[in-house]
């Protein structure tokens, strides 16, 4: 069966330092994969999306950016987080039109 | 611009009551629209509704779609306080290489009170 596994679950940075969060997937091959942010009191928002190795679109300008280094791996990263960083990061696979499966997610507070 | 509106954006109800959530939806190129759960942390998948008019069960969980007037309804029988969440409702719209893109809503809190 497939799983998702999303570290770390909470992490707390100082504004200025740099992001490093990950995601693996199991029991799958060639997922899309998806970086989503929620943030208190609003629905999920996309971030990143890939459809392979390699490949990453945006959906919102900012100072993140993701890359996937491997088919099952999608990782999102920052050179230096802003306090409007904080926030829920969840990440996501699907396989074609299927719905998506969540991670547990990552409490980001960046203070 | 693509929008995904639920309400009530809360609702506080006592175990055994009856509740509607509501989903409603402008988005380009829409494809279906899913219902989530979450409890904690990472949402769980309830539905998936492609087609307009049929209900999807599940338990005390039910919901349908209607593409013409462009929402869904999320009904859950019974509540309990295991119940108790945030429901999100996402509109799939279609994208390149048949990428599952999703547009959520901001949620409906549902607290199930004994």
């Amino acid at each position: 069966s497939q799983t998702i596994h999303q570290w770390p679950a909470t992490l707390v940075q100082p504004v200025g330092s740099p992001l490093s969060l990950e995601c693996t997937v199991e029991g799958t091959s060639n997922p899309n994969l998806y970086w989503y942010r929620q943030a208190a009191g609003r629905g999920l928002q996309l971030l990143f999306y890939s459809v392979g190795i390699g490949q990453i679109s945006s959906e919102v300008p900012q100072n993140l950016s993701a890359s996937r280094p491997q088919d099952r791996q999608f990782i999102l990263s920052s050179k230096k987080l802003l306090l409007s960083d904080s926030g829920f990061y969840l990440c996501a696979w699907s396989v074609a039109l299927t719905e998506a499966f969540f991670g547990q997610g990552t409490r980001l507070t960046v203070v | 611009e693509d929008k995904v509106v639920q309400s009530p954006l809360s609702l506080v109800v006592h175990e055994g009551d009856t509740v509607t959530l509501n989903c409603s939806y402008e988005v380009t190129n829409f494809r279906s629209l899913l219902w989530y759960k979450q409890e904690k942390k990472a949402p769980t998948f309830l539905f998936m509704l492609t087609s307009s008019g049929i209900e999807k069960k599940s338990g005390r969980l039910s919901s349908i779609l209607d593409k013409k007037e462009l929402f869904s309804i999320l009904n859950i029988t019974a509540t309990q306080t295991g119940d108790s969440a945030i429901y999100l409702c996402a509109a799939s719209v279609a994208a390149p290489y048949n990428n599952n893109d999703m547009r959520f809503g901001a949620g409906t809190r549902l607290t199930v009170k004994p």
